[in-house]
């Protein structure tokens, strides 16, 4: 089956410009989590959604936000952008928010921020 | 503050050596824990886990080592092969909202010399 989708890969944006980055999950799977990577930090949660809703949300500013769709799909708002956003972003995919086997990442969105 | 710590940014092995990758965690109610495995330019990928009730968990060349006295893990990968140069994540789920979040460690770059 198709795995966790991210698109685009790489996107360059200027500071003070808002992106939106989007995530199709594996068919079947109702919760979308979202991470940031950079060096320094590792793995950062950003937010889940389930079935529509923001079931979690991680310790990042209100320029921050997401949305799924009825689908599934997910995406990703990052408004004002500041050069410290310049990132790996991470979706990843399960059923019904379990970790381990099915828990599946997208290859991700390199974002630049210049 | 980071509740996973890898304290090791990298590390260097021979083929054939064993890789002894380390994980700590401050927070006592984690109760089960998992490793991913990260290339560059893809997500990471679930690798092993293991419960709090066990010490060990062995899959393949993959081992992982839980001393819950000292908040301690382990992964062993023997013998190591080059395809195992990666970044290794540790990471510890909490659940909230029906969910499992994972905490991830700032992960350890793996390199495996031919």
């Amino acid at each position: 089956k198709a795995g966790v989708t991210q698109t685009p890969r790489y996107l360059i944006k200027t500071r003070g410009q808002q992106v939106t980055l989007s995530c199709s999950p594996i068919s079947g799977h109702r919760s979308v989590s979202w991470y940031q990577q950079t060096p320094g930090q590792g793995l950062q949660f950003l937010f889940e959604y389930f079935s529509e809703t923001q079931r979690n949300k991680g310790n990042f500013p209100g320029r921050f936000s997401g949305r799924q769709f009825s689908n599934s799909r997910s995406e990703m708002n990052v408004s004002t952008l500041e050069l410290g956003d310049s990132a790996l972003y991470l979706c990843a995919s399960s059923s019904q928010g379990e970790v381990g086997y099915g828990y599946t990442f997208g290859s991700g969105t390199r974002l630049t921020v210049v | 503050d980071q509740q996973v710590k890898q304290n090791s940014p990298s590390l260097s092995v021979q083929e054939g050596r064993i890789s002894i990758l380390n994980c700590d965690y401050t927070n006592s109610m984690f109760d089960y824990f998992l490793w991913y495995k990260k290339y560059p330019a893809e997500g990471p990928t679930f690798l092993i886990s293991i419960s709090s009730i066990k010490d060990k968990n062995e899959d393949g060349r993959f081992t992982v080592f839980l001393n819950k006295s000292a908040k301690h893990l382990s992964l062993h990968i023997v013998p190591s092969q080059p395809g195992d140069s990666a970044v290794y994540f540790c990471a510890a789920p909490v659940t909230s909202g029906g969910s499992y979040i994972p905490t991830f460690g700032r992960g350890t770059s793996l390199i495996v010399h031919p």
